[in-house]
């Protein structure tokens, strides 16, 4: 079992160009999340999926579209992306009542 | 009402030291406290967790201590060993449309000299 896998591992982009992180998981589990990490932030919340076919913002979803595309993937766009997107970004999941299992993460640094 | 306040953000201890790590929230709604470790170039991973019915969860070095009336929790790692080095995430849970929202601290970088 892979558990939570996340691509690219890294990226770097210009300002104004798109792309999307991808995540999948293989954990059977029905929520899925989308955080980024900046130094002396902690893990802030992007957007979230409780089940497939739903996606709900959290605290930080300005600049990002989701897609939920089934059951096991899980992915996060940037539509025209910004300096201030340079993060760390980490996908993680949750079966019912349980708690949440984190990627590795992609490290994004946008030029 | 959502913020997770985490002190202090960094802590230096010797081998066998005890490393301390405190927690406060406001929202009284919090239902679940995990505690995350996380190693360079690493996603978290969950450390222990305590629900707000008990005081204290005890797994091996590591303690959670947990006041609801002044809605503070915290870590301890007895014996700290040099591997322990990692920053540390304390979080609290909040049901959300089926699901579950996590609020994290803002991490404390651990660092046990040998």
């Amino acid at each position: 079992n892979a558990g939570v896998t996340q691509t690219p591992k890294f990226q770097v982009l210009k300002t104004g160009q798109s792309m999307t992180l991808q995540c999948a998981q293989d954990m059977n589990h029905n929520s899925m999340y989308w955080y980024r990490q900046d130094p002396g932030m902690g893990l802030r919340l992007i957007y979230y999926s409780a089940s497939e076919g739903t996606t709900d913002k959290g605290e930080v979803p300005n600049g990002y579209n989701v897609s939920r595309l089934n059951k096991r993937e899980f992915s996060l766009r940037l539509e025209s992306a910004a300096p201030s997107q340079t993060s760390v970004y980490f996908c993680a999941t949750r079966a019912f009542a349980d708690t949440q299992y984190f990627g590795p993460g992609t490290r994004l640094t946008v030029l | 009402q959502q913020q997770v306040k985490q002190s202090p953000q960094s802590l230096i201890v010797q081998k066998g030291g005890i490393s301390i790590i405190n927690c406060a929230y406001e929202n009284t709604a919090f239902d679940y406290f995990p505690w995350y470790q996380q190693f360079p170039g690493k996603g978290p991973a969950l450390l222990i967790a305590i629900r707000p019915d008990v005081s204290e969860k005890k797994e091996g070095r590591f303690t959670i201590s947990f006041n609801k009336s002044a809605k503070q929790f915290s870590l301890h790692i007895m014996d700290s060993q040099p591997g322990d080095s990692a920053t540390y995430f304390c979080a609290a849970s909040i049901p959300q449309g089926g699901s579950e929202k996590l609020v994290f601290g803002k991490g404390m970088k651990l660092t046990v000299n040998p």
